[in-house]
């Protein structure tokens, strides 16, 4: 079963504006992390922000913001004032500790175009 | 951050030869390395995780006589692809996970594998 599920394979966003990247997580481990990756084109794979499930407050990291949801089990990416570097790869991840060993289980992706 | 280096960068063999890709952790210690695989467009697939000083433990319907893994020190893992065949073509990342504080994983940029 998957994990992790993105829903949006692709986005459109206007420069400047704000974009939320949907991600819902299945687990019934009740510690966890919840990571938000960046995937340009040349492939390497940029940590954005992290949520663990204990954290009371949602994660922020510059014009990344985390909307975490723990009742529905949702941990959406928010990027406010948009980039045309934004334009990427965007992947959810989950951890569940300590039986996977810290690997990662991704979602599908999605594919984020900021337009001028 | 903590960095990850990854050599090849990129690499084309012929069908029927095994290629090795290195993967270091250059400013920290790592016991536990692991191995993903994206296809084109695809997510990435967690293949084995690799702990320094014992035997990879894969993923289910992974080869582990085609993909080995060596993770001869703490700061050295490699994978190497034997007897490469056209659908092993693909681009491998590796990380590496911080055990003194954060457990965070820090990925490498990917090597890029063509096999002709």
């Amino acid at each position: 079963a998957q994990k992790i599920t993105q829903t949006q394979p692709g986005m459109f966003v206007q420069e400047k504006e704000a974009v939320t990247l949907d991600c819902t997580y299945d687990t019934s481990d009740p510690s966890y992390g919840l990571f938000w990756y960046k995937q340009p084109s040349s492939g390497e794979m940029i940590f954005l922000i992290y949520q663990g499930s204990y954290d009371q407050q949602n994660a922020t990291e510059g014009r990344y913001s985390l909307n975490f949801q723990k009742a529905r089990k949702s941990a959406n990416l928010v990027i406010s004032a948009s980039q045309l570097g934004d334009s990427a790869m965007y992947f959810c991840a989950m951890r569940e500790k300590p039986y996977s060993g810290y690997a990662l289980n991704f979602g599908k992706g999605t594919s984020l175009l900021v337009t001028p | 951050g903590a960095v990850v280096s990854q050599h090849p960068s990129w690499v084309i063999c012929k069908s029927g030869t095994s290629v090795k890709i290195e993967c270091r952790s250059l400013d920290f210690q790592a016991t536990t390395m692991f191995w993903y695989r994206q296809f084109p467009k695809q997510s990435l697939m967690l293949m084995a995780t690799s702990n320094e000083g014992s035997k990879a433990t894969y993923e289910q319907g992974v080869e582990k006589d085609k993909f080995l893994i060596n993770h001869a020190s703490l700061t050295l893992s490699t994978l190497t692809v034997t007897s490469a065949h056209p659908e092993d073509s693909s681009f491998y990342i590796c990380s590496a996970l911080e055990t003194s504080g954060t457990y965070e994983q820090y990925f490498g940029p990917g090597t890029r594998l063509t096999v002709t």
